[in-house]
């Protein structure tokens, strides 16, 4: 089974804190993605990478960054957290090809205070 | 563009009737279709996926999904609904003809609610 794992389940964060959310994923898929759910707007994407070092933007990326430094490891990073970021943050990777699906975390839900 | 939309937030089933989660969506070319389901307090997982082929789709946990291209469907069905199918289903569609990197574009959710 392909296990995608999140670092925190949950987190309390100051205002202005740099915060980071890791995600490693353990079936060398090539493309990793991170979301962010809110009540009433489903899922929206902040980034994605579909190699090491490589990385594209989502619809959602301001405020955030990411790295890719190895193949089963992507991270997210609040450059300075605000309370507009308190959210449920999900981590998802799969493998290329367009008819692939995508393998879940179990979620970072974040609040900013 | 590609969106996909569901339009019920919230479906209410009895234990043991038939339940449909209803989802449609629009593509320019012929869509990829997916279904996740949510638990509280977890990720997404997979159920099934819609690509070509047969219009009914049979996934995990008894569920099914059948692809009407006249009407731009994808509905969630289950002949007989469990209590532990309560849950938030999300529906997913990608274009493939899309090109680059073939977004995929997530429903807002319907939570079911299946009552003993």
């Amino acid at each position: 089974d392909v296990k995608v794992t999140q670092s925190s389940r949950y987190l309390v964060k100051r205002t202005g804190e740099k915060v980071f959310l890791e995600c490693v994923q353990d079936m060398d898929h090539e493309n990793m993605f991170w979301y962010r759910q809110d009540p009433g707007l489903g899922l929206r994407l902040i980034y994605f990478s579909y190699d090491v070092k490589m990385k594209e933007k989502g619809d959602i990326p301001e405020g955030y960054s990411v790295s890719r430094e190895k193949k089963e490891r992507f991270s997210l990073i609040l450059e300075s957290a605000s309370t507009n970021q308190t959210s449920m943050y999900l981590c998802a990777s799969r493998q290329a090809g367009a008819g692939t699906e995508a393998f879940f975390g179990q979620g970072t839900r974040l609040t900013v205070v | 563009a590609q969106s996909v939309a569901q339009p019920e937030d919230q479906v209410n089933v009895a234990e043991g009737n038939p339940l449909t989660v209803k989802c449609t969506y629009s593509v320019s070319g012929n869509p990829y279709l997916f279904w996740y389901v949510q638990y509280p307090n977890r990720g997404l997982q997979f159920l099934l996926k819609y690509i070509t082929g047969d219009n009914l789709v049979k996934g995990s946990y008894g569920f099914e999904a059948e692809f009407n291209k006249s009407q731009t469907s994808f509905h969630l069905k289950k002949p007989s609904a469990l209590v532990s199918d309560s849950a938030l289903y999300f529906c997913a569609v990608r274009d493939p003809n899309s090109g680059g990197y073939q977004k995929v574009t997530f429903g807002t959710g319907t939570k079911l609610q299946v009552i003993p």
